[in-house]
């Protein structure tokens, strides 16, 4: 199956960068890595997705490695807005079904 | 644009009753998905469409669940005989062809009482 593994809580002060660690050791050649957000009693919102090259868009910018087995979301400048529940997704090889972890809870302080 | 709309918001119903959730997906878009979220947890997948066949039923948990999509477009999530073990929120998302990102809607809170 297409685990992603991410630590279950963190921590950031408000203007400073969150950086989001996930671990996707089982991703193939192919496949991209999504991450989506969840603020409570909402679906969850995409952020942004990458294959091999670090991406940026205006939410958010994606760093992952060489290998592709981890990636990092990078918040340049977290707001309490950005306090959510982050979570990083794989297809599953040979499938269109997306699994999700229990994801990371990032608490922003003011 | 309009994103991917669930109705009802919230539906309470009493064990045993039978249930329809309705999903409106992003207009052209041909992937359609249903995951059900308990508290605490992340989404669970239950099924995944591609236009109006069901392509991957592999998540729905027993007989008692299932889903149509009869023109490509609305899907409705149907619960046969209630449990009190189906309240979650049923999340449905939508994608321009299932490897694009993913857009959800705010769920359907699902209470059996």
């Amino acid at each position: 199956d297409a685990k992603t593994t991410q630590p279950p809580s963190m921590d950031c002060a408000e203007g400073r960068a969150a950086n989001l660690p996930c671990n996707h050791s089982t991703i193939s050649g192919n496949e991209y890595v999504y991450w989506y957000r969840q603020i409570h009693s909402q679906g969850p919102q995409y952020i942004i997705h990458g294959l091999k090259n670090n991406e940026t868009n205006e939410m958010a910018s994606l760093i992952i490695t060489e290998d592709r087995k981890s990636s990092t979301l990078i918040l340049p400048h977290a707001t309490l807005r950005d306090t959510a529940v982050y979570y990083c997704i794989v297809r599953v090889p040979g499938t269109y079904k997306y699994i999700f972890g229990t994801g990371t809870r990032l608490k922003v302080l003011a | 644009g309009a994103g991917v709309s669930q109705t009802p918001s919230n539906k309470v119903t009493e064990k045993g009753k039978y249930v329809e959730l309705r999903c409106d997906p992003i207009s052209g878009h041909t992937a359609l998905y249903w995951y059900r979220q308990s508290l605490g947890q992340g989404p669970e997948f239950l099924i995944y469409f591609q236009g109006t066949g069901a392509a991957d039923d592999s998540g729905l948990p027993n007989d008692r669940f299932f889903a149509v999509r009869p023109e490509g477009s609305v899907s409705t999530l149907k619960i046969q005989r209630t449990e009190r073990g189906d309240s979650a929120v049923y999340l449905c998302a939508s994608s321009l062809d299932g490897v694009s990102p993913l857009h959800f809607g705010n769920g359907t809170r699902l209470t059996v009482t």
